[in-house]
């Protein structure tokens, strides 16, 4: 079956540290991948996107992830993060003939002074 | 540009009522859909529509119903609600490539928190 895991349920990192936030998929077919933002008391928004070329992919907010077909994975990478960055932040891919946008469990991310 | 409308935004039902939580877009999206989202499960599918007339099933259907009547609208009715239908209930649309499937990108809105007694 697809599917895909968040291996971290909190993140808590001081404030300009880095911080990386896991995401392993599950599929045998190719996979559409996403990263997703929600702050508090908000709906989710669109943070980036891997759909084909570039393995390596950007958010305007200087959030990065890389997709790497062996190991299933799709990690969320910021090189120094910001109190702004406190959020919960979930891993989707598409699944269901493309049709289903199917969310991990999420990672809180808590960023401290 | 409002994007996607959800109401009400809070409602408090008891075991058994009915309701109907609203979703309307103004985007002219195809592809719309219903999640809820509960601590620790992150968001999973309800129900979706890829187009006017054009309903599935997703993850967690049992205990829902959708309908999609017009391609703004997207009704999700709970029909004898339960206390494990509490929960904060997103619905968010996307467009689709030409002629192909749903982008993934996905505009949402502002959730319904939905609390059975």
């Amino acid at each position: 079956a697809q599917s895909v895991t968040q291996l971290d349920s909190q993140v808590p990192v001081f404030e300009e540290a880095p911080v990386e936030l896991r995401c392993n998929y599950s599929s045998s077919v190719s996979v559409y991948l996403f990263w997703y933002v929600q702050y508090p008391n908000q709906g989710l928004q669109l943070l980036l996107k891997y759909l084909s070329g570039s393995t390596l992919v950007e958010s305007i907010n200087g959030f990065e992830a890389e997709f790497n077909k062996s190991q299933t994975s799709f990690h969320l990478r910021k090189p120094s993060v910001h109190i702004s960055d406190t959020a919960e932040y979930f891993c989707a891919f598409l699944g269901g003939g493309y049709n289903k946008l199917i969310f991990g469990a999420g990672t809180r991310l808590a960023v401290h002074p | 540009n409002a994007g996607v409308t959800q109401t009400p935004k809070f409602q408090v039902l008891k075991t058994g009522q009915s309701m109907t939580l609203q979703c309307a877009q103004d985007m002219n999206h195809e592809y719309m859909s219903w999640y809820r989202q509960d601590p620790g499960m992150g968001l999973r599918l309800i129900h979706y529509s890829v187009g006017a007339g054009i309903t599935d099933q997703g993850e967690v259907p049992n205990g829902y119903n959708v309908s999609r009547s017009t391609t703004e609208d997207f009704p999700l009715r709970l029909l004898s609600a339960a206390p494990s239908q509490t929960s904060v209930y997103f619905c968010a649309s996307s467009s689709r490539r030409q002629g192909g499937p749903n982008t993934g990108e996905l505009f949402f809105g502002e959730g319904s928190r939905l609390t059975v007694l």
